[in-house]
């Protein structure tokens, strides 16, 4: 079946540094797909999202480019900030035989110090 | 614009009770997703609600059910509660497009449920 597999954390980066976050993805046809944060004591917040093959979705800064050929939907920051301190979580939905779910990763922890 | 709302913010509930969990979908959205987080995981799919029915379920055990108004609020039941229940419960909200497969969903908060 379909399934998202993202970097592990913690990340701990220094304020102004670059941020990757790796994320690969498994499924059939042609999924969405999404980049999602949780900041601490809130709720999943959309932050970019691509539809289709070549696509890049873009953010706050953030960015990630939809890649079939790699299976890929890494997401980039050129200089973090502290507030971007939160965990990230990649996710597709779509593909075939599931067009309504979401499919997430397991999330990967960011903490950014001044 | 009201988004997703849920409520309760909170609960705490002992073994083998029941938990009804409430959510209020983002204005013009008729799709309610409910996903389970367990705490330093992945949110996983629980089901989906559309036209009032149960359109899609992950892997949870029949103790997991739900129901879906006419006016697209939904509830989580959960029945016969074990201590592994404990978790953050999101609700999503989105518009099915007909003819695609995208599915962007806005999250609620989440309702924090603690199993004794």
């Amino acid at each position: 079946g379909n399934s998202v597999t993202q970097m592990e954390g913690p990340v701990t980066l220094s304020e102004e540094a670059f941020l990757t976050i790796n994320c690969t993805y498994t499924a059939t046809g042609y999924p969405s797909l999404f980049w999602y944060v949780q900041y601490p004591g809130e709720g999943l917040q959309l932050l970019l999202k691509a539809t289709k093959a070549d696509d890049k979705g873009s953010n706050k800064g953030f960015e990630a480019t939809y890649r079939k050929e790699t299976t890929s939907f890494h997401l980039e920051k050129g200089s973090v900030q502290v507030s971007d301190s939160a965990v990230y979580f990649c996710a597709l939905s779509g593909g075939a035989g599931n067009n309504r779910k979401l499919i997430w990763g397991l999330g990967t922890s960011l903490a950014v110090n001044p | 614009d009201a988004g997703v709302t849920q409520s309760p913010t909170h609960l705490i509930k002992t073994r083998g009770q029941q938990v009804t969990l409430r959510c209020s979908p983002k204005s013009g959205h008729d799709t309610v997703s409910w996903y389970q987080q367990a705490l330093g995981q992945g949110p996983q799919f629980i089901f989906q609600y559309y036209e009032e029915e149960e359109r899609q379920r992950g892997n949870f055990p029949d103790r997991f059910s739900g129901h879906q108004f006419p006016n697209y609020s939904s509830e989580l039941n959960v029945n016969a509660l074990l201590l592994g229940d404990s978790a953050l419960y999101l609700c999503a909200s989105s518009l099915v497009p007909l003819l695609s497969s995208y599915n962007e969903q806005f999250f609620g908060p989440g309702t924090r449920l603690t199993v004794l």
